[in-house]
């Protein structure tokens, strides 16, 4: 996979927006970024993905600049549930190769 | 629908037991996942198939590791002669297409394996 790097920790108050930042400026033109994240002990739960655009689904945003070296996780409004592990993921050959690699991620700690 | 089922959720073995678990992704996902985690870190990918056959098995760890979805459905994980270090927790993973379609993982809730 493309190498993506994540801030180890975040903080963010309840009701605020969240915005989890990833680089990945050795990205190919081919290549998706995903966004996972882990709730506790859960398994993943996918997010959402995109590959130039800008994306919206009903769980979040995702900001891609237009060099496609970095992109913002965006959470409107951080409830209490969404203190979790986010990981920004770009599966290496546009995703042929089936192998996602997670790496740490972002712990994201939404406070009262 | 029922997501991804694993089963057990739980299972403690001693060394040198053969061990199997088993996932059951979602009715009609073409592939299936299968990864490890270690506390405190982000999944590991072990191996994974499209329909039954097997594409890509360079993560797992050796020999004693294997996998099979013969129907192209449910699949098994085997764990030979299982050793501490093989305590984890494995989770499974199926996506509705393959990897180049660029479908979601919809991963099950895991097996937490314990070798003493």
């Amino acid at each position: 996979d493309a190498k993506t790097t994540q801030p180890t920790s975040m903080d963010c108050a309840e009701g605020r927006a969240a915005n989890l930042p990833c680089n990945h400026s050795t990205i190919s033109g081919n290549e998706y970024v995903y966004w996972y994240r882990q709730i506790h002990s859960q398994g993943p739960q996918y997010i959402i993905h995109g590959l130039k655009n800008n994306e919206t689904n009903e769980m979040a945003s995702l900001i891609i600049t237009e060099d496609r070296k970095s992109s913002t996780l965006i959470l409107p409004h951080a409830t209490l549930r969404d203190t979790a592990v986010y990981y920004c993921i770009v599966p290496r050959g546009g995703g042929s190769q089936g192998n996602l690699i997670f790496g740490k991620g972002t712990k994201l700690s939404v406070k009262p | 629908g029922a997501g991804v089922s694993q089963s057990p959720r739980y299972k403690v073995t001693k060394r040198g037991q053969d061990v199997a678990l088993r996932c059951d992704p979602i009715s009609g996902h073409v592939s299936l996942y299968w990864y490890r985690q270690a506390l405190g870190q982000g999944p590991e990918f072990l191996t994974y198939f499209n329909y039954e056959a097997q594409q890509d098995k360079s993560g797992l760890p050796n020999d004693r590791f294997s996998a099979e979805r013969p129907e192209g459905s449910i699949s098994t994980l085997t764990i030979q002669r299982t050793e501490q270090r093989d305590s984890a927790m494995y989770r499974c993973a199926s996506s509705l297409h393959g990897p180049k379609a660029n479908s979601p993982l919809h991963f099950g809730n895991g097996t937490r394996l314990t070798v003493t």
